[in-house]
């Protein structure tokens, strides 16, 4: 069954401290992974996108891997703002059937 | 560039008032079009999806149907709402056959 599977939960930090989001999937066959960034009441944002042969990309303060042989990404937030505040979605694209798997999200708290 | 619009931002109905929900998209053509609703605490959930005018598919069984009247509208609607309708409702598009996904501002509805 493909499923994606993210950790943890909710986070809380510190402003100006790093963090890392994790996001687990099963999705076969696969054909990309999205990170997006949701304010409250508001769409997801796009933060980065990645193919099977992409091992990280970075988008300013945020930066993304994927290991495919593993089927785990992670999203790395450097010096976090108040702004990072939000939730964060991990979205899988399976290749066959052009179906998406959501994440329930990560819901990360910065405080100041 | 592409654009979607997704309107109104917040909705209160009664139970059992009708609902109509716009999305449109501007500045391409035969997209595939989506409806998501997010409850709270919850992950994004696939309502329906159309790959083109007058071609609906429903992922789960709800009170709610979708219709796609012109290449770039896509619209969700109930004949009468249940409390449980309420929810975050989420437009979002892509380009058939394309890798990502765009989403729309959202439409917070509250059935009272």
């Amino acid at each position: 069954k493909n499923q994606v599977e993210q950790s943890p939960q909710s986070l809380i930090i510190l402003e100006g401290k790093n963090c890392t989001l994790q996001c687990n999937y099963t999705v076969s066959p696969f054909s990309n992974l999205r990170w997006y960034k949701q304010d409250t009441g508001r769409g997801p944002v796009s933060l980065t996108i990645m193919t099977f042969s992409e091992n990280t990309k970075s988008n300013g303060r945020y930066t993304a891997t994927l290991d495919a042989d593993t089927k785990q990404s992670s999203l790395h937030i450097t010096a976090s703002q108040l702004s990072d505040s939000a939730s964060y979605i991990c979205v899988v694209r399976a290749n066959r059937d052009d179906k998406i798997i959501f994440g329930k999200g990560t819901r990360l708290h910065i405080l100041p | 560039s592409q654009t979607i619009h997704q309107w109104p931002a917040t909705l209160v109905q009664p139970v059992g008032s009708p609902l109509s929900l716009e999305c449109t998209v501007e500045g391409t053509s035969n997209p595939n079009l989506y409806w998501y609703r997010q409850a709270a605490g919850r992950g994004l959930q696939l309502l329906f999806y159309s790959v083109g005018i007058g071609q609906i598919s429903s992922e789960v069984p709800q009170n709610l149907s979708a219709s796609r009247p012109q290449d770039r509208q896509f619209i969700l609607s109930s004949k009468k709402l249940l409390l449980s309708d309420s929810g975050f409702y989420l437009c979002a598009w892509s380009i058939n056959g394309g890798i990502g996904y765009t989403f729309g501002s959202g439409t917070r509805l509250t059935v009272v």
